[in-house]
């Protein structure tokens, strides 16, 4: 099983600042990886970025993705009140599917 | 309009056994993989099941033997038996289609093993 581990847990951020994610893959997946935004425990997820670094028809530009292999970036250029959110990146290059443990963008 | 909708969620006795089921519609269902994805309480994300297009099927390795996919492509819907439920499945259970990721996801359905 790949295991997805991301950092940091937590991000502290101020509006209109820029926030870095990372997630790193345990072993190799290409650019088969998927970040997701959600807004609440129990709410389902959205899809922002497939193969590493293409945006989802209408999510905003300001959230980027880049990597390959086995270490990825998420970036949110200037973070937006409804950016407040937990963000998991997920490996779609093996089975089992795993996802990482998620990193919560909170409010400064 | 893509659509995906869960029902078969509720309040299951440790032992029990739950269908869930997940409708969709405004897609060519055939053609696409679907899987299960399940929250616990506090917790993250979990990727649970898949069924593929050609009917192949992949399970988390903790729950393969206790919870069986299966896929109706006449009616445009998937499915997650589930056997033998503990305390740990509690959850709220997503399908979801995928097309480079999950890119429509239902709403969820609660599933909750008590006595």
């Amino acid at each position: 099983e790949i295991v997805m581990t991301q950092s940091p847990a937590t991000l502290s951020v101020s509006p209109g600042e820029r926030a870095t994610l990372s997630c790193r893959a345990s072993r190799r997946v290409s650019s088969n990886l998927a970040w997701y935004q959600q807004q609440r425990p129990g709410q389902a997820p959205r899809l922002l970025i497939y193969g590493a670094s293409t945006r989802v028809t209408g999510v905003p530009a300001r959230f980027s993705g880049g990597g390959s292999g086995t270490e990825f970036i998420l970036t949110i250029s200037s973070l937006q009140s409804e950016d407040f959110a937990v963000y998991y990146c997920q490996q779609y290059d093996n089975w089992p599917r795993t996802f990482g443990q998620g990193t919560k963008v909170e409010i400064k | 309009e893509v659509q995906l909708v869960e029902s078969g969620g509720g309040l299951v006795q440790p032992g029990g056994s739950l269908r869930l089921s997940c409708a969709t519609s405004g897609f060519a269902f055939t053609t696409y993989d679907m899987h299960w994805v399940r929250q616990g309480p506090g917790k993250g994300l979990e990727w649970v099941s898949t069924i593929t297009a050609t009917n192949d099927k992949y399970y988390t390795d903790s729950l393969r033997g206790r919870f069986t996919i299966s896929r109706d492509n006449a009616k445009n819907s998937f499915y997650l038996q589930m056997t033998n439920l503990r305390a740990g499945d509690t959850a709220v259970y997503f399908c979801a289609r995928d097309y480079f990721g999950l890119d429509y996801w239902g709403q969820g359905t609660l599933v909750t093993v008590s006595s």
